[in-house]
């Protein structure tokens, strides 16, 4: 595709609802990327994969956030049980090989 | 810990001046130093790198500088322009951890005509 692609574009959800953010990756790119960026701040790194593993889940916030990619393709972040802390926009980029990320326009998740 | 930060959070410039942008980071280890742009709504946008074995390297209109010595890092626009208006975050890959990119803060560049 043109470049990474992420849906929906804006998720407004109740408290302690699951929701699932998706990402669609620019074709070819082996390495993805989550991270989540709150109003006014930096972006904060969530998860990476590498192919469809995932060596480093070092910056989920809780065991509510989880995320899984089927082989190079679509990456789904999933959180369960959402709180209003977990309202943020949500970026996905994807990288040929480990150094310039393309990134999505993101998600905008909030939690009434 | 790992943090990058920037010195300033708003910058406002008149259109055609140079803006510089600046970033300090705290960890010695990455292995290349990154600006992007981020314009409202979207997503950030790659705007030039640099090794950490470099001091300087150029682009179309933009120069990064990296001092080592004082861990500190920035982004000069030349003949700035409207459309250069943006947030402008500096950024740490590090290759031994997948490429996993640490962000600073932000800074907001204004372009007045």
């Amino acid at each position: 595709g043109a470049g990474v692609s992420q849906s929906p574009s804006n998720k407004v959800t109740e408290k302690g609802k699951d929701v699932e953010l998706r990402c669609d990756p620019i074709s070819g790119h082996t390495a993805l990327y989550w991270y989540r960026q709150r109003l006014g701040q930096g972006l904060e790194f969530l998860i990476y994969f590498q192919g469809n593993s995932a060596p480093d889940k070092s910056g989920l916030p809780s065991d509510r956030f989880s995320a899984e990619r089927t082989g190079e393709s679509v990456s789904t972040l999933t959180i369960q049980r959402t709180q209003q802390e977990d309202s943020a926009v949500y970026l996905c980029a994807s990288s040929p090989q480990l150094n310039i990320q393309y990134f999505g326009a993101g998600t905008r998740l909030s939690v009434l | 810990g790992e943090s990058v930060g920037l010195h300033l959070p708003t910058l406002s410039v008149q259109e055609g001046d140079n803006s510089i942008i600046n970033c300090a980071y705290s960890n010695s280890a990455s292995d290349y130093f990154i600006w992007y742009k981020q314009e409202s709504g979207k997503g950030p946008q790659f705007i030039i790198d640099i090794r950490s074995n470099m001091d300087k390297r150029q682009g179309q209109r933009v120069t990064v500088l990296l001092n080592k010595t004082v861990k500190h890092l920035s982004l000069q626009i030349a003949a700035t322009q409207p459309g250069d208006s943006a947030v402008y975050f500096c950024a740490e890959l590090y290759y031994n951890q997948g490429g996993k990119l640490i962000f600073g803060q932000g800074t907001e560049l204004s372009v007045k005509p």
